[in-house]
């Protein structure tokens, strides 16, 4: 157990629809980063939060956002989604924004229909 | 730019057998590289990290890993397999820099052990 916990652990929906995915870092990490998995794209580098402020952009489109609230947990926000979207979707976190090992949790398999 | 190579999408080996999965690495900053494992249907564990200092790092599960900046390659490898080593590996490159931390990642290899 890495101590980063991810809710919900999967998520089915239909085209068009909006879905939050929520991430709790582990205790005392600022750093909170979102990966995506597909069988085409591999692990992608979504974006990065430390301590409330985005540190960090990577392949993330637009119609995703996220953001990290004070209690340092993060919420990832996916709208009208496509069918493409379908992924396993993985937060980690970090102690600090510079480099540290990240702790994966176990993620959210996105299923959109 | 930082990029990862893993050459070969697929090892087999046999149990007991020398286990090398390979990963090359491209990094326009010292590179932080790492090795991560992913079981089916669970997230990345941690196997092995190298930040700075001793090029041969030890990780867990009985595994290792060397870096070699002159020939920017960081492969993974066990003396013996085991079958619970059965798994998704992927190699990853790091490095503080205007994109931040983010890890990239290889596409990963498949080990298969048989017995």
């Amino acid at each position: 157990d890495s101590g980063v916990t991810q809710t919900p652990k999967h998520l089915i929906t239909a085209t068009g629809q909006r879905v939050t995915l929520r991430c709790s870092p582990r205790s005392g990490d600022l750093s909170v980063y979102w990966y995506q998995q597909s069988l085409d794209q591999g692990l992608q580098f979504l974006i990065q939060y430390y301590n409330g402020e985005e540190r960090a952009k990577g392949n993330i489109l637009e119609r995703f956002s996220a953001q990290q609230f004070p209690d340092l947990h993060s919420e990832l926000n996916l709208s009208s989604l496509e069918l493409g979207d379908s992924a396993l979707y993985f937060c980690a976190s970090s102690v600090s924004r510079t480099y540290n090992e990240q702790f994966f949790g176990p993620g959210t398999r996105l299923t959109v229909l | 730019a930082q990029s990862v190579t893993q050459l070969g999408s697929h090892v087999s080996v046999s149990e007991g057998a020398l286990v090398l999965l390979r990963c090359n690495y491209s990094s326009s900053v010292p590179p932080y590289l790492f090795w991560y494992v992913q079981y089916p249907n669970q997230g990345l564990q941690l196997l092995l990290k190298y930040t700075t200092g001793a090029t041969l790092v030890k990780g867990i599960n009985g595994f290792e890993a060397e870096f070699k900046k002159s020939e920017t390659s960081f492969h993974l490898t066990k003396p013996s397999a085991h079958m619970s080593d059965a798994a998704e590996y992927f190699c990853a490159v790091s490095g503080y820099n205007q994109a931040g931390t983010a890890l990239i990642f290889g596409k990963g290899t498949t080990l298969s052990v048989s017995s």
